[in-house]
């Protein structure tokens, strides 16, 4: 069955670009009419909807995170991409990857701070 | 801008029946998916498109959707359902949670 593996840095410093990757197994990124998430969670809180990608390459972003967020999908490598850029303590969460609204990776914790 | 409301909280006592609501604007006309999360793993789904259950998931769990609410049904409430539960529209909006605590 079709498996989401978030990747990347585990701390990043505040000003920086936030980078993770998420390894798509199991199952092709370019079939069937799938689309791609990234969302969020910050400690404590609720879930925050971050963007989605279809493998076409066309993306939908949270306007209020859309100005700092790039979904990038490379389809030969089977992964999708979140990138995130001038970070604060605000952006401390559990990032996680989703096909479609189904299935979603375990999630990754990644703590802004210098 | 749109937003969906749930309670805070809801209690419900073992073996008896938990409804979870999620509050929008129209939101009947719009399909709603429900997700269980237990304290340090990964949401789940147990509702999709209003009230469609995914294979694995008890049909003690049942959604609805009309007017201005959705609802999540947990029948026969056991302490394992104890958990968080987001609604969600659009595949991206999401609702607050609701923590589900089981007497």
């Amino acid at each position: 069955q079709v498996q989401l593996q978030e990747s990347g840095p585990g701390l990043v410093k505040p000003s920086q670009t936030l980078s993770l990757t998420c390894t798509v197994s199991g199952g092709s990124i370019s079939s069937g009419d799938y689309y791609w998430s990234w969302i969020r969670q910050p400690p404590g809180k609720g879930l925050e909807w971050i963007g989605y990608i279809y493998y076409s390459g066309s993306t939908y972003y949270n306007p209020s995170l859309k100005s700092r967020v790039t979904i990038s999908v490379d389809t030969s490598k089977n992964q999708f991409s979140l990138k995130l850029s001038s970070v604060t303590a605000a952006d401390t969460a559990v990032y996680y990857c989703r096909r479609a609204f189904d299935i979603w990776g375990q999630g990754t914790m990644v703590t802004v701070s210098s | 801008s749109y937003e969906l409301t749930q309670p805070l909280s809801v209690s419900v006592a073992l073996g008896q029946t938990a409804r979870i609501t999620c509050g929008g604007n129209n939101i009947g006309s719009k399909n709603v998916h429900w997700y269980q999360q237990k304290p340090g793993q990964a949401p789940v789904l147990v509702i999709y498109r209003d009230s469609n259950r995914p294979s694995g998931i008890p049909e003690r769990f049942s959604g609805s959707n009309s007017g201005n609410t959705a609802t999540l049904t947990i029948s026969r409430a056991q302490a394992g359902d104890e958990a968080d539960y987001y609604c969600q529209v659009w595949d991206s909006l999401f609702g607050g949670g609701t923590k589900l605590t089981v007497l």
